[in-house]
């Protein structure tokens, strides 16, 4: 079966960094998404790997190893706006999105 | 990219009655998604919508209980049929971003069945 795993919750402090974990198991791979969520909004897009290696967009970095069926999600520089929850989802052999279930993260001051 | 709006927002709705979800977007798209996300869960595919053709269910999701529309590009409908307080969720429209890999979606329609 397809599986997405990622840790239910997590707590990081202002100005600190937090690294959030996925991994997967898919029949097939076409790319690996990172999406953010805040409560009661709809998820938005933070990053896209396809290949192997660190992606890096401002505070927000996303890794890649396929071999592994590994990513994470490197938040820098933490604020308080990053509580929210963020989803990991793979795109199978069949282009379809399999997504984790989220992470909850928490700052605190 | 895609500005994708849902109506209604929100909704309370009583068992055994149906609610019709709107989802306009402004630009052409081939293809739009319908999700679920219940309370505390990830998001979970319904069924993928097709400009001229029947939707395309997944696995545990019927016609008869999640019927849609997609009478052009820029606009699908799905209805929630028969409703008990199991199908009280957020329901997602979503489109993919046809030059590269984003999906956009929209703010989320939330059902509450009494």
């Amino acid at each position: 079966g397809q599986n997405i795993d990622q840790p239910t919750e997590m707590t990081a402090t202002e100005g600190a960094i937090v690294q959030i974990n996925c991994t997967y198991q898919t029949s097939g791979f076409n790319g690996l998404f990172w999406y953010q969520q805040h409560a009661g909004e709809a998820p938005t897009f933070l990053s896209y790997n396809v290949l192997d290696g660190l992606e890096e967009k401002g505070r927000f970095s996303s890794f890649l190893s396929r071999s592994k069926g590994y990513s994470y999600l490197l938040l820098k520089e933490l604020q308080m706006k990053d509580s929210a929850s963020y989803l990991c989802a793979v795109e199978d052999s069949n282009y379809q999105l399999i997504w984790g279930a989220g992470t909850k993260l928490i700052i605190k001051p | 990219s895609a500005v994708i709006s849902q109506k209604p927002s929100r909704d309370i709705c009583q068992r055994g009655t149906s609610l019709t979800i709107q989802c306009q977007v402004d630009s052409q798209v081939t293809m739009m998604f319908w999700y679920r996300q219940q309370p505390g869960q990830s998001l979970t595919l319904i069924a993928t919508a097709n400009q001229g053709s029947e939707a395309t269910y997944e696995s545990g999701f019927v016609i008869d209980k999640f019927p849609i529309s997609r009478p052009n590009l820029t606009f699908s409908t799905l209805t929630v049929s028969n409703l008990s307080p199991e199908d009280s969720s957020i329901y997602l429209c979503s489109v993919e971003d046809p030059g590269g890999n984003e999906q956009f979606f929209g703010p989320g329609t939330r059902l509450t069945v009494l």
